[in-house]
């Protein structure tokens, strides 16, 4: 079974938008990390966010985190043709383990 | 630097065959983990690998099997192929024995088809 699950399952944007994905989780966490995944390839990863943060920024990344709410959200600034990917949140619940949802597909039109 | 490297990359093989999969860590990484993704789902969990030892595995059979070496690199086997285990196979690494809150890095993936 999946932790995390992404919110939308896809999105199509003009470049220049902005993009931004949610991911629910069930059970407590210690951290929450985000990987974009381009077409058959493997994961690279973005921001990691520890459950006693509530925002972090990277270039035009930012991630929040409401444990409260068990929820993340990555928002993408100003993207780009490149940022088209599959983007997939990951908890970590101290168990040696990142469980995974099914991903938010962001497709960025020209 | 290097980061997580695997092989082979693409590889197809015949219900009933077994394969052997292979990945190296990411320079000062300890700890191996493996992950099945099959098409349009999320990374699944099979198992991890500190000092050698399988110290934790997912919901996965036991024709899913692996090895850690001393020099850390790691090795998933499967036996007796299905087609549902088309997928593509993902190596993870971290440091400090897969301590909670690293970063955890993504190889690029072994892509194995069964037919």
């Amino acid at each position: 079974s999946q932790q995390g699950e992404e919110d939308p399952q896809a999105l199509s944007i003009q470049e220049g938008e902005n993009a931004t994905m949610n991911c629910s989780y069930k059970t407590s966490i210690n951290n929450l990390q985000w990987y974009r995944q381009n077409s058959g390839r493997g994961l690279v990863h973005l921001i990691l966010i520890r459950s006693n943060e509530r925002e972090k920024h990277s270039g035009r990344l930012r991630v929040t985190l409401d444990t409260s709410k068990k929820s993340s959200s990555l928002l993408i600034t100003a993207s780009r043709a490149a940022d088209t990917a599959s983007y997939f949140c990951a908890t970590d619940a101290n168990d040696y383990k990142l469980s995974f949802g099914a991903g938010t597909t962001v497709t960025v039109r020209a | 630097d290097a980061g997580v490297t695997q092989s082979p990359t693409h590889l197809i093989k015949t219900r009933g065959q077994q394969v052997t999969l292979r990945c190296s860590p990411k320079s000062g990484h300890d700890t191996v983990s493996w992950y099945q993704q099959a098409l349009g789902q999320g990374p699944q969990f099979i198992f991890q690998y500190y000092e050698e030892e399988e110290r934790q595995r997912g919901n996965f059979p036991d024709r899913f099997s692996g090895h850690q070496f001393p020099n850390y690199s790691s090795e998933l086997n499967v036996n007796a192929l299905l087609l549902g285990d088309s997928a593509l196979y993902l190596c993870a690494s971290s440091a400090l024995a897969g301590m909670s809150g690293n970063t955890i890095y993504f190889g690029e993936g072994s892509w194995l088809t069964v037919v």
